[in-house]
């Protein structure tokens, strides 16, 4: 399966700042999504990062507050822009694994501390 | 609206019996249903799966059961070991690759 680099493993930040998550994936991919999970909840899918266009965006989530990137099939990055202590969160990448239909292999998550 | 429903939040075990764990659904478009284990600090990795058209699904210690008219899957891990400690999400997806999750049942074996 799919192994995906997620920078950074965690940080701090300070409110109203903001800040870009990298993934990166070790052979190309054709789908590739961001989740995030907030402290005690379920995975929530963000957006669906597509390459070459705009990023599809799941209800609730929007472009200007988390921006996505996609250059091509084994790179995405997520911003969080101007974050809030709501936005402390892990956020993670996922990928289309192709060894088994329906299954997605993630990264192991960006931990993010908004102060 | 969490269409994906774990109620119970933990369950604790002891080293080699049975861990069952519950899963209720509210879309009856999901066709696919996933569980997936996750330890701290890594990313989900993915355990079992079932389809829709199938009751139940088989992999070594890991079963998954589907009862589609009562929209609920369950999780048995037969004998229960300390590794598999964690936390277990439920997960389901309809005619695309979008999952939706449970909340999580952390899971500790106990020796």
């Amino acid at each position: 399966s799919a192994v995906i680099s997620q920078k950074p493993s965690r940080d701090i930040c300070q409110r109203g700042t903001s800040l870009t998550i990298q993934c990166q994936v070790d052979s190309q991919v054709t789908m590739m999504f961001w989740y995030r999970q907030q402290p005690g909840q379920s995975l929530t899918l963000i957006a669906t990062a597509n390459q070459g266009s705009e990023a599809t965006y799941e209800s609730g989530f929007v472009i200007d507050k988390f921006p996505i990137s996609r250059p091509n099939l084994t790179f995405s990055t997520l911003t969080v822009s101007n974050m809030s202590p709501e936005d402390s969160s892990i956020y993670l990448c996922s990928v289309v694994d192709g060894s088994g239909a329906n299954v997605l292999t993630f990264g192991a998550g960006s931990r993010l501390t908004v102060l | 609206d969490q269409q994906v429903k774990q109620n119970s939040p933990s369950l604790s075990v002891q080293e080699g019996r049975i861990s069952i764990l519950n899963c209720d659904y509210t879309n009856s478009m999901f066709d696919y249903f996933l569980w997936y284990k996750k330890y701290p600090a890594e990313g989900p990795t993915f355990l079992i799966s079932i389809s829709s058209i199938k009751d139940k699904n088989e992999d070594g210690r890991f079963t998954v059961f589907l009862n589609k008219s009562a929209k609920h899957l369950s999780l048995h891990i037969v004998p229960s070991q300390p590794g598999d400690s964690a936390v277990y999400f439920c997960a389901a997806i309809a005619n695309d690759y979008k999952l939706s999750f449970g909340a999580g049942t952390t899971v500790t074996v106990r020796a």
